[in-house]
């Protein structure tokens, strides 16, 4: 089965850049959408489809994707900012959704 | 507004059967795939399955075959997703999901706020 891979954690100052990477093969040829998850609520869409934002959701928020890896950034780092982070993609193989191993991001 | 509205919370024995609602509402409910996503304790989000409310077909994870039936009722605009034999790992949450614009690559664009499923003997 397709797996995709995040890094653990990821640690970053107020104001400064966090990025995210999400790890799978060929990644670069599938739209992959990305997830916020604060604690005890559901997952919020901050991108999709590589690197479109929803309505609603802060230009700091943007992301790319190429080869085996996606990315999402998030410029000029908010405290509100610190959550778990999820890729997922749709993989045509299996024809099954696959989610990423998450990311957890803190704002020191 | 568009909304998802997940049944409430459920304690199982082990071996039991248990049936979760998510009434939606706010669009159309033939326009998009409704997704089932679970969360243990702690742990990440586990893609479950999917139908699409017109047809009625589904697409199951291979871990839930055989263990997990989804349906819809149309009238009520409402999708349910059946667990059986149930067992300690399936404590999670439980989330149902819209598309964001009616296709099976689409990002999951509104959830409902969960339900949670213990099972403990």
């Amino acid at each position: 089965s397709y797996v995709l891979t995040q890094p653990p954690s990821v640690s970053v100052a107020p104001g400064q850049t966090a990025t995210i990477t999400c790890g799978g093969n060929n990644l670069g040829t599938q739209s992959v959408h990305w997830y916020q998850q604060k604690p005890g609520q559901a997952p919020l869409l901050v991108v999709f489809d590589d690197s479109a934002r929803p309505s609603g959701i802060p230009e700091r928020f943007s992301g790319s994707n190429s080869g085996h890896t996606a990315t999402l950034t998030v410029s000029r780092v908010e405290v509100g900012d610190e959550a778990d982070y999820y890729c997922h993609v749709w993989d045509s193989s299996s024809d099954h959704q696959v989610f990423g191993t998450g990311t957890r991001v803190t704002v020191l | 507004q568009v909304q998802l509205e997940q049944s409430g919370a459920e304690v199982r024995k082990p071996g039991a059967s248990v049936n979760i609602s998510c009434k939606t509402s706010g669009f159309g409910f033939s326009d998009h795939y409704m997704h089932w996503v679970r969360q243990a304790p702690g742990q990440g989000l586990e893609w479950m399955g999917l139908i699409h409310p017109k047809s009625g077909d589904t697409n199951t994870a291979q871990k839930f075959q055989g263990r997990v039936t989804m349906t819809r009722a149309t009238s009520v605009n409402t999708i349910y997703m059946e667990m059986s034999s149930l067992t300690s790992d399936d404590t999670a949450m439980y989330f149902c999901a819209r598309d964001f614009y009616g296709d099976y690559s689409a990002a999951f664009a509104i959830w409902g706020h969960g339900t949670m499923v213990a099972v403990s003997s």
